[in-house]
C-alpha cells in the first residue's frame, strides 16, 4: 500500500486560509469516507482534527474543515494562528483493511 | 478522561526482540479496537497493526507481518506489541491509538522510543 500524497509544506500569514491536499486512489481515499486528519506538534503525539472526511471531534476549532472530491481529500485551516504551525497527516481506510497515512505536510506561519 | 500510556521501549541490538505495552484508562477498553503506529526520527507516521476489542481480528502492515505480533489483555486494560527480528529500520517512536471506527485514531499515547543499534 503506497502512502497517500501530500505537499511537503504549506505556508500562510496569520488570518489567512490554507488548504492541504491528500491524494490517494479508489482503493482508499476515493472508495471510503473513513478519511481523517491529524495535527502533530514537535515531540508530541498526533491529535485527531477531522474524521470521516469532514467531521470535527469535540474541542477542535471550527477553523478546521475537511472535504473530499474523488480520490483527493483536503484540509482547510481558516484564520491561521501561530498555534496552527505543526505537521499535518491524512489517513485513510483501505480496501485491504489497513490504514495508510500521507507523508505529512509542514504548515508554517509566515 | 481517556489516557493511553506506552512503555517497554529502549535500546536493543539488531536481531533482538522487545515487547511494548500500552495501558488504557478512562474508557471501556474491550469495546474498542486498538492500533499501533510508529514514527521514525524525522519521518512520517506509519500504521503497523490493528486488533479488535475481542482480539478476533488482527491486521498488520506488510513491513512488520511475520515479525510483530499484537495482543491484548482486556482484564488488564492492556495492549501489547511483541517485536522480533528487529533491524535499524525499526528505530522509531511507537504509539498506541484507540480506534473510533474505520481506522479513525481518536486518542494516541505519548509514545515510547525504540532504538535498534549495536
Amino acid at each position: 500500500q503506497s502512502a497517500l500524497t501530500q505537499p511537503a509544506s504549506v505556508s500562510g500569514s496569520p488570518g489567512q486560509s490554507i488548504t492541504i491536499s491528500c491524494t490517494g486512489t479508489s482503493s482508499d481515499v476515493g472508495g471510503y469516507n473513513y478519511v481523517s486528519w491529524y495535527q502533530q506538534h514537535p515531540g508530541k503525539a498526533p491529535k485527531l482534527m477531522i474524521y470521516e472526511v469532514s467531521n470535527r471531534p469535540s474541542g477542535v476549532s471550527n477553523r478546521f474543515s475537511g472535504s473530499k472530491s474523488g480520490n483527493t481529500a483536503s484540509l482547510t485551516i481558516s484564520g491561521l494562528q501561530a498555534e496552527d504551525e505543526a505537521d499535518y497527516y491524512c489517513g485513510s481506510f483501505t480496501s485491504s483493511d489497513t490504514l495508510v497515512f500521507g507523508g505529512g505536510t509542514k504548515v508554517t506561519i509566515l | 478522561e481517556v489516557e493511553l500510556v506506552e512503555s517497554g521501549g529502549g535500546l536493543v541490538q539488531p536481531g533482538g526482540s522487545l515487547r511494548l505495552s500500552c495501558v488504557a484508562s478512562g474508557f471501556t477498553f474491550n469495546r474498542y479496537g486498538m492500533n499501533w503506529v510508529r514514527q521514525a526520527p524525522g519521518k512520517g507516521l506509519e500504521w503497523l497493526s490493528y486488533i479488535s476489542g475481542s482480539s478476533s481480528t488482527i491486521y498488520y502492515a506488510d513491513s512488520v507481518r511475520g515479525r510483530f505480533t499484537s495482543s491484548r489483555d482486556n482484564a488488564k486494560n492492556s495492549l501489547y506489541l511483541q517485536m522480533n527480528s528487529l533491524g535499524a529500520e525499526d528505530t522509531a517512536v511507537y504509539y498506541c491509538a484507540r480506534d473510533r471506527r474505520g481506522y479513525i485514531l481518536d486518542y494516541c499515547g505519548q509514545g515510547t522510543l525504540v532504538t535498534v543499534s549495536s
